[in-house]
């Protein structure tokens, strides 16, 4: 059963143009969502997080929205840059499990120039 | 930049064989997680260690699997009488605290012959 869903597998976008992932999920006790970037052969690096009690956060380039009625997120890039190609994995937790994780399967971005 | 080190980078073991991922936090780092990516799929949690501690192993398959944060040195995966499907790459990370981000190592790739 996934709890977290991200149903594009993968999108290409041009170069200074808005690029839009979605996640879904489906645990209604998860608190805390994150967005993870991860280039072939490394580790996920954190890129942005939404606590369940504010519906954006922005850092720069990367906006997070989180609709929870819908149970569903989503991270904005703008402007895409070529640099940003890679799979971002959205991950969730409940706030009392601290760390533990629950990743959707990813979406392979490409940003062509 | 001292981040969470993981090695080997590559394992090959034959079947039958033991397999033992490493995992130094990064520095003042005491929470540890274990995650695996299988092929085509996101990270999934394993366990979550604090120093000689096993605080959540929920997600660790029952038998052949263990884990191990000793007082002193990195954190160990064991994996007993690898099988095929064990092949996968195998992701550390380390927070400060419970609830502060996590930061991953590159990931430890396991392959099964």
């Amino acid at each position: 059963d996934q709890q977290v869903k991200q149903n594009s597998p993968s999108l290409s976008v041009q170069e200074g143009r808005i690029s839009i992932l979605n996640c879904d999920y489906t645990n209604s006790m998860f608190d805390y969502f994150l967005w993870y970037k991860k280039y072939p052969a490394e580790g996920p690096t954190f890129l942005i997080s939404i606590s369940s009690i504010k519906d954006k956060n922005e850092d720069g380039r990367f906006t997070v929205f989180l609709n929870k009625s819908a149970k569903h997120l989503s991270l904005h890039i703008v402007p895409s840059q070529p640099g940003d190609s890679a799979v971002y994995f959205c991950a969730a937790t409940e706030g009392r499990y601290g760390n533990k994780l629950v990743f959707g399967a990813g979406t392979i971005l490409r940003v062509k120039s | 930049n001292a981040g969470v080190m993981q090695n080997p980078r590559h394992l090959v073991r034959r079947r039958g064989q033991e397999a033992r991922l490493r995992c130094s936090p990064m520095k003042g780092h005491s929470h540890v997680y274990w995650y695996r990516q299988l092929p085509e799929e996101g990270l999934k949690f394993m366990v979550y260690l604090q120093k000689e501690n096993i605080i959540d192993e929920s997600g660790m398959p029952k038998e052949r699997f263990s884990a191990e944060f000793p007082k002193e040195g990195p954190s160990i995966l064991r994996i007993q009488q690898v099988v095929r499907g064990d092949s996968a790459a195998y992701f550390c990370a380390s927070s400060q605290q419970l609830n502060t981000e996590a930061f991953f190592g590159q990931g430890t790739r396991l392959t099964v012959v």
